[in-house]
């Protein structure tokens, strides 16, 4: 069945340090990957996509995430934590013909530390 | 700007009332969708639909239904609310042309229900 994990319920980092939230999938193709961020009280915002090409991409806010087909994985990475990207974080997939269907993960919420 | 509204923001009710959450999109997005979120099971679609008059059901239909008569507007309806149904839902369209299933999907603020 098609499936995102995050493993991670919650993570606390200190402010300046580095980041990394994991995300495995499960799909026989190749998927099209996202991260969206939820701020509290709104809506949710991309942050990355992957559908091809450069398996490592570059996103907002400082944000990166590397497709490792031979780990089904979407790690979102980021070098230097700022208070502000306190959040809840959610690892997408886009599955079906077309891609049409798109699966969550159950979230990571990040919270950082003065 | 390219928004997608939903209405109410929050709402309570009680067991059996039937309400309708509105959705609109000003982006003349084909495709639309309804997500619930609830703690530790991330995102479930409820509904979505390809175009007008085209929907269909996601994981998680029983006890909603939808319509979408216009492009722009795709309510969800309670018919008969019950407390599981306490959640927070989320609207989202999404265009299709191009490289479709990378488009990306572009959320509501949110509409927080809970049934008393």
């Amino acid at each position: 069945a098609q499936s995102v994990t995050q493993p991670d319920i919650h993570i606390t980092v200190s402010e300046g340090a580095s980041l990394e939230l994991r995300c495995n999938y499960s799909y026989g193709a190749t998927p099209y990957l996202f991260w969206y961020v939820q701020s509290p009280g709104q809506g949710l915002q991309l942050l990355l996509k992957y559908f091809s090409g450069d398996t490592l991409v570059q996103g907002i806010k400082g944000f990166e995430a590397e497709f490792k087909r031979s780990q089904s994985s979407f790690n979102l990475r980021k070098p230097s934590v700022h208070w502000s990207d306190a959040a809840e974080y959610f690892c997408a997939v886009g599955v079906g013909t077309g891609g049409f269907k798109t699966i969550f993960g159950a979230g990571t919420r990040l919270f950082v530390k003065a | 700007e390219a928004q997608v509204t939903q209405n109410p923001r929050y709402l309570i009710t009680v067991t059996g009332k039937k309400l309708t959450v509105t959705c609109s999109q000003n982006m003349n997005h084909e495709y639309m969708s309804w997500y619930r979120q609830d703690p530790g099971l991330g995102l479930r679609q409820i509904y979505y639909s390809m175009n007008v008059e085209v929907t269909d059901k996601g994981d998680v239909p029983e006890g909603y239904k939808v319509s979408r008569k216009e492009k722009r507007n795709f309510p969800l309806i309670l018919e008969s609310p019950s407390p599981n149904q306490t959640s927070l839902y989320f609207c989202a369209s999404r265009w299709t042309g191009g490289l479709a299933g990378a488009n990306v999907l572009t959320f509501g603020a949110g509409s927080r229900l809970t049934v008393l």
